[in-house]
């Protein structure tokens, strides 16, 4: 079965202090992975898609990348509404499978 | 907005009950997927349909059953309630079935569920 670990639990920034997320995955055959961010008592919201090792996308103060086994998404220069739990999911046949998220505080 | 609609966003109820939650997926989405998140669990895979038909099944309680109506929108009946219940419960649409890269899952608002 898909598996999904994503570092650290949480993560306390200060406004402007860059940092970066942890994904690990073990699938079976990776068909892309998704990031998603979170705000308390909602949704997940769609940020990224990656596909292959190497690829790259950015938004606003985040960039996922991907790599065989892991994915990261950084967070330069934060701001206090970058605060959110950020999830990754890998895709398998029907569902997502998601880590347990990345909850990221930033203090202005 | 997603443009996915979920409906109540909020629900308390008593253990031994039934409660019936209501998704409605984005404009020309066939595909409805149920999720369960609870602070121990994280956000689980219920259910999937496409287009009407039941396509996959997660872990998924007997006491809980899902079906999707002609006009897409989809149903979550949970019966029997107990406090371990007590979640928030997603609907996301995508376009296509299967999980794939290209299918991404956009998630509603959810539905906030209390047994007491």
């Amino acid at each position: 079965e898909d598996q999904v670990t994503q570092s650290p639990e949480a993560l306390r920034l200060q406004e402007g202090e860059s940092s970066s997320l942890n994904c690990s995955y073990t699938v079976s055959g990776l068909r892309g992975l998704f990031w998603y961010r979170q705000d308390p008592g909602k949704g997940p919201e769609f940020l990224f898609t990656l596909y292959s090792a190497g690829e790259e996308k950015e938004k606003e103060r985040l960039k996922a990348t991907l790599t065989k086994k892991e994915s990261f998404l950084h967070i330069t220069a934060p701001k206090p509404e970058d605060s959110a739990t950020y999830l990754c999911a890998v895709p398998g046949d029907y569902k997502l499978s998601f880590g347990a998220g990345t909850t990221v505080t930033v203090r202005a | 907005d997603s443009g996915v609609t979920q409906t109540p966003k909020h629900l308390i109820t008593a253990t031994g009950q039934r409660v019936t939650l209501r998704c409605s997926p984005r404009s020309g989405d066939l595909s409805v997927y149920w999720y369960q998140q609870s602070l121990d669990q994280g956000l689980q895979f219920l259910i999937q349909y496409y287009n009407g038909e039941e396509r996959a099944k997660g872990n998924i309680l007997e006491r809980f059953s899902a079906q999707q109506f002609p006009d897409l929108h989809s149903e979550l009946n949970l019966s029997s309630l107990e406090l371990g219940d007590s979640a928030l419960y997603f609907c996301a649409s995508s376009v296509g079935t299967g999980a794939g890269g290209g299918n991404i899952q956009y998630f509603g608002a959810g539905t906030r569920l209390s047994v007491l």
